[in-house]
């Protein structure tokens, strides 16, 4: 089946420090991929929308000068968390769609999450 | 907000037994579902998904059943084995798969030995 990785799959910053994740489709093309947050215990909340070669776009309530995403190629999108706090601690998945299925299935698929702990 | 719900949030069965987990969705221009697992500290895995066209639809181990009726959505595992154990989402999604998945707050299955 189709993969999507992430990376970092966790990382610890201190406060005020940005980070990068990467979202990684292996072996198709997405020029759609999604990014999640997820709290402990609670369901996936929708983030934003990447799309290739364009602006994502962000959920509401979702501050885009914040979480900043970058979708640059088929294959990759970035989600960097700008100054991040404490309170930005979560994980966080990208999910993606394999264009070439498009017509035959809705299915996303996930990347393994990143965990972010901000301290 | 959320148009997905889960009536249980904690499922412990034991193994061997059936599992059902029921999802109940807002929406009613929702046209496809998708049930997920997730295990603990990993990103979603697709369990099984369905059309709102199908009332039912069989897996390996699984079956998914839809009622467009009462907006209900369940999820069955045969014989539950213990690495069944772990969270269950249900999600909705429209325009057949093209919109973007709505989660619901998921049930989390305990399967004893």
């Amino acid at each position: 089946g189709a993969v999507v990785s992430q990376h970092p799959s966790w990382v610890i910053c201190k406060s005020g420090t940005s980070v990068k994740i990467e979202c990684r489709s292996l072996d198709f093309q997405a020029t759609t991929m999604f990014w999640y947050r997820q709290f402990p215990k609670q369901s996936l909340m929708l983030m934003a929308t990447s799309n290739e070669g364009s602006k994502a776009t962000y959920e509401q309530g979702v501050e885009k000068d914040k979480f900043l995403i970058n979708h640059a190629s088929l294959t990759l999108s970035t989600l960097t968390v700008t100054s991040a706090h404490p309170e930005d601690s979560s994980f966080y998945i990208c999910s993606a769609r394999d264009v070439r299925r498009a017509r035959d299935t809705g299915e996303l698929f996930f990347g393994e999450g990143s965990r972010l702990t901000v301290l | 907000g959320e148009s997905v719900g889960l009536h249980l949030p904690t499922l412990s069965v034991q193994e061997g037994d059936n599992s059902i987990i029921n999802c109940a969705y807002s929406n009613s221009a929702s046209d496809y579902f998708i049930w997920y697992k997730q295990e603990s500290g990993k990103g979603p895995q697709f369990i099984i998904d369905i059309r709102s066209n199908m009332d039912k639809r069989q897996g390996q181990r699984v079956t998914v059943l839809l009622n467009k009726t009462v907006k209900h959505l369940s999820l069955q595992i045969a014989a539950t084995q213990p690495g069944d154990s772990a969270v269950y989402f249900c999600a909705e999604n429209m325009n057949s798969g093209y919109s973007t998945l709505t989660f619901g707050k998921g049930t989390m299955l305990l399967v004893s030995p």
